[in-house]
């Protein structure tokens, strides 16, 4: 059974960078046909695509947040992580790691974390 | 961006009631919608990919339609556990974008 595991810190300051890591189980990030992906969720809002990475190790990111966000991984410890840079109270929200299901070309989020409250505060 | 419309943005039923909720693209996205529902709390949990294929232990009384700008997803006899929040989300091209999402409340 494949899970996912958010971590990283909870507060975060103005301007700084968030750092994030999704700890995978059950299946590796490098296997063909599956992107990893985060996604966030703003207050009482609904979800917003932050990125994926392919199996690969090419990112994708969107054009909103392409100046600020960067997805990395590593493979020998079977995680992805995201960086966030100069975060700012809009970027409050609950962060989820996520599995894509790329083979069949629907790119469906088929497995998920549980998410990561993290908020922007002095 | 392809943009993604979902109504009703809520909609209060019965258990047993049949209801559907619609999505909307912005531009002609073939059958590259997924649907999904979220529980208070929860992470979203995939139901519907392709349109209409149903994931794998998702009860057969949901059910998804529709190609091109028009989707629909409906449940054929509402019950206590599908009170919940629904989207819709694309993956015709990146930036991948979700619809605003419908609550499903009970009446």
């Amino acid at each position: 059974q494949v899970q996912l595991q958010e971590s990283g810190p909870g507060l975060v300051k103005p301007s700084h960078t968030l750092s994030l890591t999704c700890s995978v189980s059950g299946d590796s990030i490098t296997s063909t046909g599956y992107y990893w992906t985060w996604i966030r969720q703003l207050p009482g809002k609904g979800l917003e695509w932050i990125g994926y990475m392919s199996y690969s190790g090419s990112a994708f990111y969107s054009p909103s947040l392409k100046s600020r966000a960067s997805i990395s991984w590593d493979t020998a410890k079977n995680h992805f992580s995201l960086k966030l840079t100069s975060m700012t109270a809009a970027d409050t929200a609950v962060y989820f790691c996520a599995r894509v299901q790329s083979a069949s070309g629907y790119y469906a989020l088929d497995v998920w974390g549980q998410g990561t409250q993290v908020t922007v505060s002095s | 961006d392809i943009q993604m419309t979902q109504s009703p943005s809520s909609l209060s039923a019965s258990v047993g009631d049949r209801i559907s909720i619609t999505c909307r693209s912005s531009q002609s996205i073939s059958s590259y919608l997924n649907w999904y529902q979220q529980k208070p709390g929860k992470a979203p949990s995939l139901l519907i990919s392709g349109a209409s294929t149903l994931q794998s232990g998702v009860p057969l009384r949901f059910s998804g339609s529709g190609s091109g700008t028009d989707f629909t997803l409906t449940i054929s006899s509402v019950q206590p556990e599908d009170f919940a929040t629904y989207y819709c989300q694309q993956s015709y091209g990146p930036p991948i974008t979700f619809g605003g999402g419908t609550k499903v409340e009970i009446k």
